[in-house]
């Protein structure tokens, strides 16, 4: 089976320009969750999808936004870059909802704002 | 507020001694717990897990043991190898109400030869 794949692995944008963010789960995964990444912050929890339904949101603000497609795929919007913005952002993909199902990484994109 | 700790940021470790990374919690909701390794470059990979039911589970060179009272988990790796050399997270859920992952800061290990 393929794994989590992201796109694109890196990206370096401007402030206040937007950036989008893509991610294809696990075949046969209908949960997708995205995290930010920082030094000394460890992984912190965007939201997560399921059914292309958004189940959970972390605390960041509204520039971060998802959606999710029929086919499990998710996307990551941020609006209004700002340098903070600067991280790795992961996703991961699980299969059910119901059990504590493990989540499977993707490699990451990472994030520059200049 | 950090709901899960991991208050050391790395640990360096003799090739073929334990390792012992450490993990607190303060929600006392979280009924599973999970430790996850990164390695550069890559996205983090699932090690090992525990259910709050339970107080230690073992596969192979890991093992992670629940302390409910202490709001305390470990992780300890025996024999430590140089390919264990990477940032430890650990990570919280629960599994009623919201479904969230909550992960820790992450503890960088460093096995020496």
């Amino acid at each position: 089976k393929a794994g989590v794949t992201q796109t694109p692995r890196y990206l370096i944008k401007t402030r206040g320009q937007q950036v989008t963010l893509s991610c294809s789960p696990i075949s046969g995964h209908r949960s997708v969750s995205w995290y930010q990444q920082t030094p000394g912050q460890g992984l912190q929890f965007l939201f997560e999808y399921f059914s292309e339904t958004q189940r959970n949101k972390g605390n960041f603000p509204g520039r971060f936004s998802g959606r999710q497609f029929s086919n499990s795929r998710s996307e990551m919007n941020v609006s209004t870059l700002e340098l903070g913005d600067s991280a790795l952002y992961l996703c991961a993909s699980s299969s059910t909802v119901v059990s504590a199902d493990t989540q499977y990484f993707g490699p990451g994109t990472r994030l520059t704002v200049l | 507020d950090q709901q899960v700790k991991q208050n050391s940021p790395s640990l360096s470790v003799q090739e073929g001694r334990i390792s012992i990374l450490n993990c607190d919690y303060t929600n006392s909701m979280f009924d599973y717990f999970l430790w996850y390794k990164k390695y550069p470059a890559e996205g983090p990979t699932f090690l090992i897990s525990i259910s709050s039911i339970k107080d230690k589970n073992e596969d192979g060179r890991f093992t992670v043991f629940l302390n409910k009272s202490a709001k305390h988990l470990s992780l300890h790796i025996v024999p430590s190898q140089p390919g264990d050399s990477a940032v430890y997270f650990c990570a919280s859920l629960t599994t009623s109400g919201t479904y969230k992952y909550i992960f820790g800061t992450g503890t960088r290990l460093k096995v020496l030869a």
